[in-house]
């Protein structure tokens, strides 16, 4: 069974500083691999999608790298900014096209 | 493109009563749609899967009697809360899929369901 973890479950930093989150699956055999923004009482936003066959994807100061070998994604952050905080969540895609989701990054970037 | 619609943004509802909840695909037929919820502080959950034309897949631990669900349509699934008791206030959030979308699935912005 797939099981999505993000570490840190909550995060707190100042404005200006470049940041990782992390999302390890136990299942290797994805489809695709998705993070996903949500802000307090909302739905998701979708950020990047990263499918299996890439490595990476960028989109502005955001940058999505996966590893399928090793079960692990990371989110980059560039430049944080009050307006980044959020729950960030990540999902897997495998053979029964479900999403699972991972357990969620907090985030709160201080001005 | 690619956008998914809930109605009702939130409900209120009295405990024993039933609610519907709609998710329209906009700009895209949808053959498969996903049905999630999600508790305060907490990730989504997946509680089933809706098929146009056919029976939805409920997850495990899912009540299916309980949580009705219809995809009458390629633009229209439905989820139906009925006799709600106040455990089952939550977030509810819907996806639409296409074919041909590299599986990937597009949200809607969720209903806060809440049962007094």
């Amino acid at each position: 069974k797939q099981e999505v973890t993000q570490i840190p479950a909550a995060l707190s930093v100042p404005e200006g500083e470049n940041l990782v989150l992390n999302c390890s699956f136990t299942d290797s055999a994805i489809y695709n691999l998705q993070w996903f923004r949500q802000d307090p009482g909302k739905g998701l936003t979708s950020l990047l999608l990263i499918q299996s066959s890439q490595r990476e994807q960028t989109s502005g100061r955001l940058n999505a790298s996966l590893d399928k070998s090793s079960g692990r994604s990371t989110l980059y952050i560039a430049a944080s900014q009050p307006g980044d905080s959020a729950t960030y969540l990540c999902a897997v895609t495998s053979g029964t096209y479900k999403y699972i989701f991972g357990t969620g990054t907090r985030l709160k970037v201080l001005a | 493109g690619a956008v998914v619609s809930q109605h009702p943004s939130w409900v209120i509802c009295k405990s024993g009563t039933s609610v519907k909840i709609e998710c329209r695909s906009l700009d895209f037929q949808a053959t498969t749609m996903f049905w999630y919820r999600q508790f305060p502080k907490q990730s989504l959950m997946l509680m089933a899967t809706s098929n146009e034309g056919s029976k939805a897949t409920y997850e495990q631990g899912v009540e299916k009697d309980k949580f009705l669900i219809n995809h009458a349509s390629l633009t229209l699934s439905t989820l139906t809360v009925t006799s709600a008791h106040p455990e089952d206030s939550s977030f509810y959030i819907c996806s639409a899929q296409a074919p041909g979308m590299s599986y990937e699935q597009y949200f809607g912005p969720g209903t806060r369901l809440t049962v007094t």
